[in-house]
């Protein structure tokens, strides 16, 4: 089944400055990506995705790479804010429509 | 669209006891996704439905868990009996447009 990885487990950043969270997938099958924010009682919210037949996507502040070959994708965040502070997934799903969520990444940010 | 609805929000029960988690899904989905999220173990996917049909129960730790949906528009999640293990969050999750989108959670202690 699919395997997915995130790095850092936890991060910390000045606010104003970028954050950038990384995933890495094992099936090579998997053709969705999306990332949810979630914070403290509540569930996890979509915040962007990303399908296998785009290479980048970006909403305002946030924006996400794909690298198919490497199997790797990644979320930036620039600009932080206060409110950005939350745990972050990412995830990978495949024909199955099964999502597999990697460990999540604490961030917090330092006003 | 309220999204997906689940209930009850919070629930303490003694060991022993049995336990039904209930959600409402998005109006026109035709997958839903039960999860549990704990610390140590992250999000994990318990069982999820096609047009009401159980289609991967894998993931459903053991006998004392079962999930029915009797209709689009309800779902139950149930344990009995309920272990001090079984404390976690249960959400609820359902799928349309290509996303998955989340309850809130149900959040379960078992004393």
């Amino acid at each position: 089944g699919e395997n997915v990885e995130q790095h850092p487990s936890t991060l910390s950043v000045q606010e104003g400055d970028s954050a950038v969270i990384k995933c890495t997938y094992s099936d090579s099958a998997s053709n969705y990506f999306p990332w949810y924010k979630q914070e403290l009682g509540k569930g996890p919210q979509l915040i962007i995705d990303i399908r296998s037949n785009v290479g980048e996507k970006k909403d305002q502040r946030i924006a996400v790479t794909l690298n198919k070959t490497a199997k790797h994708f990644s979320l930036h965040i620039t600009e932080t804010q206060p409110e950005d502070s939350a745990v972050y997934f990412c995830a990978a799903m495949g024909g199955n429509e099964k999502l597999t969520f990697g460990t999540g990444t604490r961030l917090t940010i330092i006003p | 669209d309220a999204g997906v609805i689940q209930s009850p929000r919070h629930e303490v029960t003694e060991m022993g006891q049995e336990v039904t988690l209930r959600c409402k899904p998005i109006s026109g989905h035709d997958y839903l996704f039960w999860y549990r999220q704990t610390m140590m173990r992250g999000l994990e996917l318990l069982i999820y439905f096609n047009n009401n049909v159980p289609i991967d129960d894998s993931g459903m730790p053991e006998d004392r868990f079962s999930a029915k949906m009797p209709n689009a528009s309800f779902s139950t999640l149930k344990i009995q009996p309920s272990e001090p293990r079984d404390s976690a969050v249960y959400f609820c999750a359902g799928y349309r447009g290509g996303t998955i989108y989340f309850g809130e959670g149900s959040w379960l202690t078992v004393v």
